[in-house]
């Protein structure tokens, strides 16, 4: 089946410093999406992507949708102690029925 | 304007017994989504209802079973526990069209002694 690969698999950073992370597939995805998963709770969408080479902002946080399809990547800039979580990527599946997730980026902000 | 709940929070279970997860979409949404979220990985599909119909399933065996009801609110059944069953299992809900996205509930972390 489909399959997303993200990079790196955690990360450590200073407070202030910017992020990014990517996702990776073999196959092509018509959809893509980003969340942020804090312990104990469920994924939180960031930010949604529909049409290849979009770039979508929210807030702090830029995301683009790769022109081949198979690929996609999240900027974080400024990072502050609560952009500390796991983030997932997901893409819409060839069947367009639904998403299929990212093993994640750990992101670790250090003051 | 309430988000996805789920019930309950926290459960605990033996082997070969059976589990009936809830969840209430999002208002205002009718597609329900149910995964799997084993520790340190990312969230594994294992199907969705729509119209009360399952309408997609990921490849998860057939003790895993779901029902959807008219207020769109839903239910995973599990019979037959196994240790591995042990996980997050997380509802996502959504509005009709396939590529809208999902919005998830904080789930229900099910363990298997």
């Amino acid at each position: 089946g489909q399959q997303l690969n993200q990079s790196p698999q955690s990360m450590f950073i200073q407070e202030g410093e910017d992020v990014s992370m990517n996702c990776t597939s073999s196959s092509i995805f018509n959809t893509w999406l980003w969340y942020k998963q804090d312990p104990g709770e469920g994924p939180v969408l960031l930010i949604a992507l529909y049409k290849a080479g979009e770039l979508t902002s929210n807030g702090r946080l830029t995301a683009q949708f790769g022109i081949t399809r198979k690929d996609s990547f999240l900027n974080i800039s400024a990072s502050i102690p609560s952009d500390v979580g796991i983030y997932f990527c997901a893409g819409l599946d060839n069947y367009g029925q639904n998403f299929v997730f990212g093993p994640g980026t750990r992101l670790s902000v250090l003051p | 304007d309430a988000g996805v709940t789920q019930s309950p929070t926290h459960l605990i279970k033996t082997r070969g017994q059976q589990v009936t997860l809830r969840c209430s979409p999002k208002s205002g949404h009718d597609t329900v989504s149910w995964y799997q979220q084993a520790l340190g990985q990312g969230p594994q599909f294992i199907f969705q209802y729509y119209e009360e119909e399952e309408r997609q399933r990921g490849n998860f065996p057939d003790r895993f079973s779901g029902h959807q009801f008219p207020n769109y609110s839903s239910e995973l059944n599990v019979n037959a526990l196994l240790l591995g069953d042990s996980a997050l299992y997380l509802c996502a809900s959504s509005l009709g069209t396939r590529d809208q996205p999902q919005h998830f509930g904080d789930g229900t972390r099910l363990s298997i002694l």
